[in-house]
């Protein structure tokens, strides 16, 4: 499968711990995206990478909030301290873009559903 | 503010009917819309995307319109069938690198 592969795909955690969460994008993708969605509603942007760079934040990503792509290939996205709020889908993407504006298509994983008790 | 809204919220259908899903948008500007397929409980697969030369464009079933002087795109789904139902998203992207502005989604049932 070449496909953007996500890990774990369900994760259950006590308030207070910490998960992480992995994305392998498609192979030669440059741009690695992390969503989350929550049910009955769109997916929300949370940050993205070209290469290793970590271009973009959203004010959704709080402190307690990391994420990484070390070597430019596949990234962690990092929470500390979950709170019940976190409970959610995270969703990774990549797309292969060649121009500086352009976004690309983007391939989804199938997500990660994180529940918080 | 840049948005996208869908329309409807949800929709039921009988099988082998079609049915049309409605998207509006104010972002600007605007480089793409793109319609995304998503079945509950996996990530979003990618239908069509259009660009703002593109009045229509067709994958299978499903054929997406754009008109981009009203900013407004349609998504209609031909002989529906029981594997179509799912949450359908329209997302439009501006000219930034990451201005890719999600709608909420329209839920479609299809029943036999």
């Amino acid at each position: 499968d070449t496909g953007v592969s996500q890990d774990p795909r369900h994760k259950i955690t006590k308030r207070g711990q910490n998960v992480t969460f992995r994305c392998d994008p498609i192979s030669e993708h440059n741009r690695l995206y992390w969503y989350r969605q929550t049910l009955g509603q769109g997916p929300e942007f949370l940050t993205y990478f070209q290469n290793e760079a970590q271009l973009e934040k959203s004010r959704l990503l709080s402190d307690r909030f990391s994420a990484e792509r070390p070597k430019g290939s596949f990234s962690t996205l990092e929470i500390q301290r979950t709170e019940q709020g976190d409970s959610a889908m995270y969703l990774c993407a990549s797309s292969l873009v060649r121009a500086y504006l352009n976004t690309g298509e983007l391939f989804f994983g199938e997500g990660s559903r994180l529940t918080v008790l | 503010k840049n948005q996208v809204e869908q329309s409807p919220q949800s929709l039921i259908i009988l099988e082998g009917k079609n049915c049309t899903l409605q998207c509006n948008y104010t972002v600007s500007p605007f480089s793409n819309l793109r319609w995304y397929k998503q079945d509950t409980g996996r990530g979003p697969v990618s239908l069509t995307i259009m660009t703002f030369s593109e009045n229509t464009k067709s994958n299978g079933r499903y054929t997406a319109t754009l008109d981009a002087d009203t900013k407004q795109s349609s998504l209609h789904i031909t002989a529906s069938q029981l594997s179509d139902s799912a949450s359908y998203i329209c997302v439009v992207s501006g000219q930034a690198g990451t201005a890719l502005i999600f709608g909420k989604g329209t839920t479609l049932s299809v029943s036999s």
